[in-house]
Formats: C-alpha cells, structure tokens, sequence
C-alpha cells in the first residue's frame, strides 16, 4: 500500500449505530487531519494530530471521536449521529508544520439514516 | 474578508486557451496559502504551498502568484488541455493553526 488509505470507503449507518473510520498513511508523516466535505460547503477541518498529539478540534460534536494510536493510523469513532452528517470524510497527512502541503485519502462516503 | 473565497465558480475553456482563477483569503494573521487539485473520483492533490508575498511558483504550465497584503492568489493554466479539468481549491493556513478553504473553482476544459 502506498500514500493514503481509508476504510470504508462506502458506510450507511443507522443514527444509533457506532462504526469507525480508519486511515492509515505509509508516507512516514508526523501530521494527521480529519475534514468533512458536505454537499455545496467548503472543506472543513475537524481534528489536527501533530506526532500523535491533537492540536485542533474545530468545535467539532463529541458524536465525533478522533484517535490516533500512532503517527501511521487516524480513526474516527462516529456514535449517534445525525442525517446531517452524511457527507464525504477525508483524511490527510503531511509533515508536521503549517506550510507543508497535504496528501489526502479517497475519502469515505457516509449516509447517515 | 472573513473567508476563503474563489473565483470564478465554473469556468469552461477551449482546449489550448489560458486561464486563471482568483484565490481571495483574510490578510490578517496569514501563515500560508495551499492549492491543490480535486479531479472527479480521485483524492485532492497538492500543488503549491506558498508563504511569502510576492511569491511565485511554477509546475509545468501552472503557475500561481501570491500577494499576502491584500490578501489573494491567483492560480494560471497556460495552454489548457483536457487532462486539467478538475475543481481547484485554495486553502487559507492561518497562524493560530485555523484552516480555511475555498468552495473552489471547477474547470473544464473542452477538446
């Protein structure tokens, strides 16, 4: 495997269900990032991990958990959601620092029922 | 400005034509600005990662300019060819770690 990879790609879940996303990054990266991509709306950033260490969480609901066992693997624990968080889930990585540019992952297409 | 901003919202050119797109972003506490291209079924990828004012950085037949003062950034496609259609999006990297992105410019490129 190589670059950026996220499991599932495709997920429909009920709004009492848990279920996690998984990215696994093998481009030796120390930053890892969580964005939401909804339909018509901009990229939006969720959580930041800097060397396993989450340095920003955009006011994000708790029905959204990060974790980050290392700087290799990201998840995203999802738990009572709501039919608003359908949308695309994207995960990058990159060098640690603000002007390094970011590798993303395919992306994960949640509907949320 | 308070957001990210990008214009035009589609743009449609013939095969061989130049273009360009507008990148507007908050001037204020201004870390870095990040390009990338988002072609359809395929992950976003980077293109340039630009922190200086008055930078200008060239990858083949795009090239893109930055003027942090006045807060924008414009994106250049010299001689369009097919292969260029794609949404462009522009990411504002504030110094406070606040990302910001554009809702981005669709290009298409028409043989």
């Amino acid at each position: 495997e190589t670059g950026v990879t996220q499991t599932p790609r495709h997920l429909v879940m009920g709004m009492t269900n848990k279920k996690s996303l998984k990215c696994e990054q093998h481009l030796g990266h120390n930053a890892m990032y969580w964005y939401k991509q909804s339909a018509k709306k901009p990229l939006e950033l969720m959580f930041v991990y800097n060397f396993k260490e989450q340095t920003e969480n955009n006011s994000v609901p708790s029905r959204f958990s990060p974790e980050c066992p290392n700087s290799s693997h990201l998840f995203l624990h999802l738990h009572t959601l709501q039919p608003e968080d359908s949308a695309l889930y994207l995960c990058a990585s990159s060098q640690a620092g603000l002007a390094a540019e970011q590798f993303f992952g395919p992306g994960t297409r949640l509907t949320v029922l | 400005i308070l957001n990210v901003e990008q214009s035009p919202q589609s743009l449609h050119v013939q095969e061989g034509d130049s273009t360009n797109f507008t990148c507007s972003f908050p001037s204020s506490n201004f870390y870095a600005l990040h390009w990338y291209r988002w072609e359809t079924a395929k992950s976003p990828e980077a293109l340039f990662v630009m922190t200086l004012n008055g930078d200008e950085k060239k990858k083949g037949r795009i090239s893109a300019t930055l003027n942090t003062k006045e807060g924008y950034s414009y994106l250049y496609i010299k001689g369009s060819q097919p292969e260029d259609s794609a949404t462009y999006l522009c990411a504002s990297i504030g110094t406070g770690n606040q990302f910001y992105f554009g809702t981005g410019t669709s290009l298409t490129v028409i043989p």
